[in-house]
């Protein structure tokens, strides 16, 4: 499996938007791009994904290389509740094993 | 619809006991699976299935067992319950989304194995 490279932790001001890294310099072409995010005490949630094209939705906004070795996920306006471990991760086809790395712990200050 | 269920929410057991965390959703996906979160660390697939009747072992199979005679439950059962299996549980169930899968998550169960 591909590997992701993620910053340990990040921090940001609540109603700034956030720019969260992910490396992926050994991505294949046929791998995708997916984001979920864990708050605390809960079960990972879906974020976002793409394969080549930036991706919108109305959580975040995916951007990702011309080479994609790399993508950042955005967040427009951070509030508290986006204060949450964010994992960046490779898949390939449907059904295919999610592999989380330890992501990034994300925190938001008032 | 209430998504992905996870029964029960915590459980301590002493070493060597056996028991069955009930995973059920109602969103007719095809493809689910079991990870296990240790304190600190991301997510390690148990099993999966992608599709009643068919299952398959993950990256840490060893001391669990799985079946899926229906498309909606999939349990996780503990042959013998050791502490290095203390951690939470979490059952995902996925459906196909612009050629690849998105996963929806339970909200876990916390396992203490005494």
């Amino acid at each position: 499996d591909a590997k992701t490279t993620q910053p340990n932790s990040m921090e940001s001001n609540e109603e700034e938007p956030v720019h969260l890294p992910c490396n992926h310099s050994t991505i294949s072409g046929t791998d995708y791009i997916h984001w979920y995010r864990q708050l605390p005490s809960q079960g990972p949630e879906y974020v976002i994904h793409g394969l080549t094209s930036n991706v919108n939705n109305r959580m975040a906004s995916l951007a990702i290389a011309e080479d994609r070795k790399s993508s950042t996920l955005i967040l427009h306006r951070a509030t508290l509740r986006d204060a949450a471990v964010y994992y960046c991760i490779l898949s390939m086809e449907y059904g295919n094993k999610l592999v989380f790395g330890a992501g990034t712990i994300l925190r938001v200050k008032s | 619809n209430a998504g992905v269920t996870q029964t029960p929410k915590f459980q301590v057991l002493k070493t060597g006991q056996s028991m069955t965390l009930q995973c059920a959703q109602d969103m007719n996906h095809e493809y689910m699976s079991w990870y296990r979160q240790d304190p600190g660390m991301g997510l390690r697939l148990i099993h999966y299935s992608v599709g009643a009747g068919i299952t398959d072992q993950g990256e840490v199979p060893n001391g669990y067992n799985v079946s899926r005679s229906t498309t909606e439950d999939f349990p996780l059962r503990l042959l013998s319950a050791a502490p290095s299996q203390t951690s939470v549980y979490f059952c995902a169930s996925s459906y196909w989304d612009r050629g690849t899968d998105t996963q929806y998550f339970g909200p876990g169960t916390r396992l203490t194995v005494l």
